[in-house]
């Protein structure tokens, strides 16, 4: 069985600080994606990136970078010089290859408050 | 269509009422997938199709949950006899195949009163 652990219910940052989000994941798979989506006060999922098992280089785009290490079984979400756009709750997501390529399995979510 | 479609957007019913949920996918997308998010939760796998055919129901909760796909394209999500304990936003995704994205839709947030 999968799991996704997001152990920040709640941050609260300052306009501009950078701010990481938290993501452990388990699975048994050596073939597994890994997600995160935004979720905004409006309700909508917002695709933010994905990440298959054999890529472990990180990435950037724009003032968001995400961290991959296999070792620790994380996938860690930074925000640098944060705005109050990015007030939402942030979910990161696993599937594995031998289910449904789509087939999730969801954190509980990181509520992220951003203030001027 | 330009993206995922559901409809309604808002439901409310009563205890006991049938309900029926509708996906309209992207446009030749092969497979589809429900999720439900209680308040406060990540979204929760119910059940997905490639075509027509249901590959996965293991996350339906109970057998008053019930999901068709009869011509591989739109999807009914039907929920018999519902209780308060059904009351969340129902999510429907496309995807061109097993293997590329998803893309959900703006869901269906139901209440029973």
């Amino acid at each position: 069985a999968q799991k996704v652990t997001q152990a920040q219910t709640e941050i609260s940052v300052v306009e501009k600080e950078d701010v990481t989000l938290d993501c452990v994941y388990e699975t048994r798979d050596t073939t597994y994606y890994l997600f995160w989506y935004k979720q905004p006060p409006s309700g909508e999922l917002v695709f933010l990136i994905r990440r298959n098992s054999f890529d472990e280089q990180n990435e950037i785009s724009g003032r968001y970078s995400w961290n991959f290490q296999k070792s620790t079984s994380s996938f860690n979400f930074t925000i640098t010089a944060s705005q109050v756009v990015d007030s939402a709750v942030y979910f990161c997501a696993l599937s594995v290859s031998t289910g449904g390529g789509n087939k999730l399995t969801f954190g509980t979510g990181t509520q992220l408050k951003v203030e001027l | 269509g330009a993206g995922v479609s559901q409809s309604p957007r808002y439901k409310v019913t009563k205890r006991g009422q049938d309900v029926a949920l509708r996906c309209d996918p992207i446009s030749g997308h092969v497979s589809l997938y429900w999720y439900r998010q209680a308040l406060g939760q990540g979204p929760e796998f119910l059940t997905y199709f490639n075509y027509e055919a249901q590959q996965d129901k293991s996350g339906l909760p109970n057998d008053r949950f019930s999901a068709e796909r009869p011509e591989g394209s739109i999807s009914t999500l039907t929920i018999q006899r519902t209780e308060q304990r059904d009351s969340a936003m129902y999510r429907c995704a496309s995807s061109a195949d097993g293997r590329a994205r998803a893309f959900f839709g703006q869901g269906t947030r139901l209440t029973v009163v």
